[in-house]
């Protein structure tokens, strides 16, 4: 399977400051069909994972653009250009690209 | 407004059997490929199976391969898991998923083996 890598795994931030989540993959996620199936999630607490991110840099609709993806093969990053409370949680990124798809292992941001 | 409602879930002994429901709307459920992931207590989240938009094509994680059965009924916008041989591992939310990477997901239903 994939190994997903995720750091930092706890990330204290500042309302108002950037902050930004780096993850590896054990391999390329680069599929034969050309796509890169790299997704970031955000779990709430007690919510439902809802993805913001699709093929690296996509943002879902509804997904405010302080929310970017990047990143090819093997690294990937996402950033928050100005937290707001609203973001408080965990966030996960997720390749679609080798069955079994798999997550990483999560990184709780909250707030200072 | 697209909506995914699991249900069936519960508490089940060692080695019984549980069928989960996804009741799907706001959408064309029959285009869609679905699937369902779970979520352990206090973990990150497991992709366990998926389904094309056919029901023709199913994969399965390793962990419940052979215990459990994805189906569909596009008629009736319901997706199934049919969890046999149930063990303690299995105990996590259970949630179904929309697409190819999970566009849409419901709200969880909780499973719970123990005896």
């Amino acid at each position: 399977d994939v190994v997903m890598t995720q750091s930092p795994l706890s990330l204290p931030v500042t309302l108002g400051q950037p902050a930004s989540i780096s993850c590896k993959s054990s391999q390329s996620l680069v599929h034969s069909d050309g796509n890169t199936y790299l997704n970031w999630f955000q779990q709430r607490p007690g919510q439902s994972p809802r993805r913001l991110i699709y093929k690296v840099s996509n943002r879902d609709s509804g997904v405010p653009d302080r929310f970017s993806g990047s990143g090819s093969g093997t690294d990937f990053t996402l950033k928050i250009s100005r937290v707001e409370a609203e973001d408080v949680g965990v966030y996960y990124c997720m390749q679609g690209t080798h069955w079994p798809f798999t997550f990483g292992p999560g990184t709780k941001v909250d707030i200072k | 407004e697209v909506q995914l409602v699991e249900s069936g879930g519960g508490l089940v002994q060692p080695g019984g059997s549980l069928r989960l429901s996804c009741a799907a709307s706001g959408f064309a459920f029959s285009a869609y490929w679905m699937h369902w992931v779970r979520q352990a207590p206090g973990k990150g989240p497991v992709w366990v199976s998926r389904i094309n938009s056919d029901g023709n094509l199913i994969t399965y994680a390793d962990s419940v391969k052979g215990r459990f059965t994805v189906s569909r009924d596009n008629a009736k916008n319901t997706l199934y898991l049919q969890m046999n041989s149930l063990r303690a591992g299995d105990t996590a939310v259970y949630f179904c998923a929309r697409g190819g990477t999970g566009d849409r997901w419901g709200q969880g239903t909780l499973v719970t083996v123990s005896s």
